[in-house]
């Protein structure tokens, strides 16, 4: 089965650059999706298709994927982007739906 | 009012089974497919089934195939998952969500707030 690789955390001050990783075999070869989970809440989409952006989230948000590493970027890291985030893509091998192990940012 | 909104969830003794439901609101629901996702206590999520709008295609995760029965009423809009023959394992906050059906049908465009199930004796 596919698997997707992501810290376990990361750390950054406020005001600057979060940067979240997902690793998978050839995952730039597929569509990586990005969830944002606060504590206590339902996930919430902040990418979709590797860098497209649903309404109502911050420009603040982009996304990469290419080779085996898909990234989430956040910029002006803002005390209310801690959370943590998972990464997902579908397995067509197995027609399975795929999370990552989630990252938790922590805004400094 | 766009919105999922989860039910049937409980404590329940190994071996036993429960049936949740997801009722929708504010959208057509026949016309997307939806998806059943729990997580654990400190676990990531994990994908458990999907339903296609016409309740006549379903996928299984391994771990609950057998076990879990995924349907559809989309005369009363409600998302249902039948577990039978519940395991500690299956302990989790258990959250139904909407196909990005336009965007990418292989994302998940909107969560309900789930519904707790513990499977304990």
């Amino acid at each position: 089965s596919y698997e997707l690789t992501q810290p376990l955390s990361v750390s950054v001050a406020l005001g600057q650059t979060a940067t979240i990783t997902c690793g998978g075999n050839k995952i730039g070869n597929k569509n990586v999706h990005w969830y944002q989970q606060k504590p206590g809440q339902a996930p919430v989409v902040v990418m979709y298709r590797d860098s497209n952006r649903p309404s109502g989230i911050p420009e603040r948000f982009s996304g990469s994927n290419s080779g085996n590493t898909a990234t989430l970027t956040i910029s002006r890291a803002q005390a209310g982007d801690e959370a943590d985030y998972y990464c997902q893509v579908w397995d067509g091998s197995t027609a399975h739906f795929v999370f990552g192990a989630g990252t938790k940012v922590t805004v400094l | 009012q766009v919105q999922l909104v989860e039910s049937g969830g409980g404590a329940v003794q190994p071996g036993r089974s429960l049936r949740l439901a997801c009722a929708a609101s504010g959208f057509s629901f026949s016309t997307y497919g939806m998806h059943w996702v729990r997580q654990a206590p400190g676990k990531r999520l994990e994908w458990v089934a999907i339903i296609w709008s016409d309740g006549n295609s379903k996928k299984y995760a391994d771990s609950v195939k057998g076990r879990f029965t995924i349907s559809r009423d989309n005369s009363k809009n409600t998302l249902y998952l039948q577990m039978d023959s519940l395991r500690a394992e299956d302990t989790a906050i258990y959250y139904c969500a909407r196909v990005a059906v336009g965007i990418d049908v292989n994302a998940f465009d909107m969560w309900g707030q789930g519904t707790q199930v513990t499977v304990s004796s």
